[in-house]
């Protein structure tokens, strides 16, 4: 089956590091991406990591995979409040002709002063 | 600039109505997708499309049905709404191929069933 899960809130202040986290099932899946969401807005990918990878890092955002657990994380170093968003991560298998993704249910990042 | 456009941000309709909502896409793209938004219940695909004229049925595809006559235009019909259809539905459009190819979303449609 497939279930992807997150924590609904998260709250940080200003400067700090967060962490969102993210457990999935499918270990079939391929990729596993994260996805941001700003209000009023459609959806964005900020990064996107290989089954086979471990941890990826791109400027202040650092993605681990830990697969034995099916455990995805997202560290944003040094948040901003122009960070304050709804995070999806988001598995994929590949179908078909095209790629089927599959969101967890958003974590709401508050950024506070 | 890519470019994704929903038929409307906002759409009130009444139980009963039949209900359209409308995706182009810019990006000559293949694959095209409908999703609800639900708080909670994060993003659950409703429809997908490969292609022109094909269509598969995605986790929640009861009381929806789609069409794709053109490839830069993927239509979701909701054919009798009702209140449980309360939603903000997305549109997105991938290309063929490579998981690594990202889904580009359009800015939502926030649809009220009274």
């Amino acid at each position: 089956g497939e279930d992807v899960e997150q924590s609904l809130f998260l709250s940080v202040r200003e400067g700090d590091s967060s962490v969102i986290n993210c457990t999935y099932t499918d270990s079939s899946s391929t990729y596993l991406y994260w996805y941001k969401q700003e209000p009023g807005a459609g959806l964005q990918l900020l990064t996107y990591i290989f089954s086979n990878m471990d941890m990826k890092q791109d400027q202040r955002l650092t993605v681990l995979l830990n697969k034995k657990d099916k455990h995805l994380s997202l560290r944003i170093a040094d948040t901003q409040t122009g960070d304050s968003a709804i995070y999806f991560c988001a598995e994929s298998r590949l179908t078909g002709g095209g790629n089927k993704l599959t969101f967890g249910t958003g974590t709401q990042l508050k950024v506070e002063l | 600039d890519v470019k994704v456009t929903q038929s409307s941000r906002y759409l009130v309709k009444r139980t009963g109505e039949k209900v359209f909502l409308e995706c182009v896409q810019d990006m000559d793209h293949e694959n095209m997708f409908w999703y609800r938004q639900d708080p909670g219940l994060g993003l659950r695909l409703i429809y997908f499309s490969y292609d022109v004229k094909m269509k598969e049925k995605g986790d929640i595809p009861e009381g929806y049905s789609v069409s794709r006559e053109k490839k830069e235009r993927f239509s979701l019909i909701l054919e009798s709404a009702s209140t449980n259809q309360t939603s903000m539905y997305l549109c997105a459009n991938s290309r063929a191929g490579t998981p690594t190819d990202t889904q580009y979303f359009g800015p939502g449609t926030r649809l009220t069933v009274l």
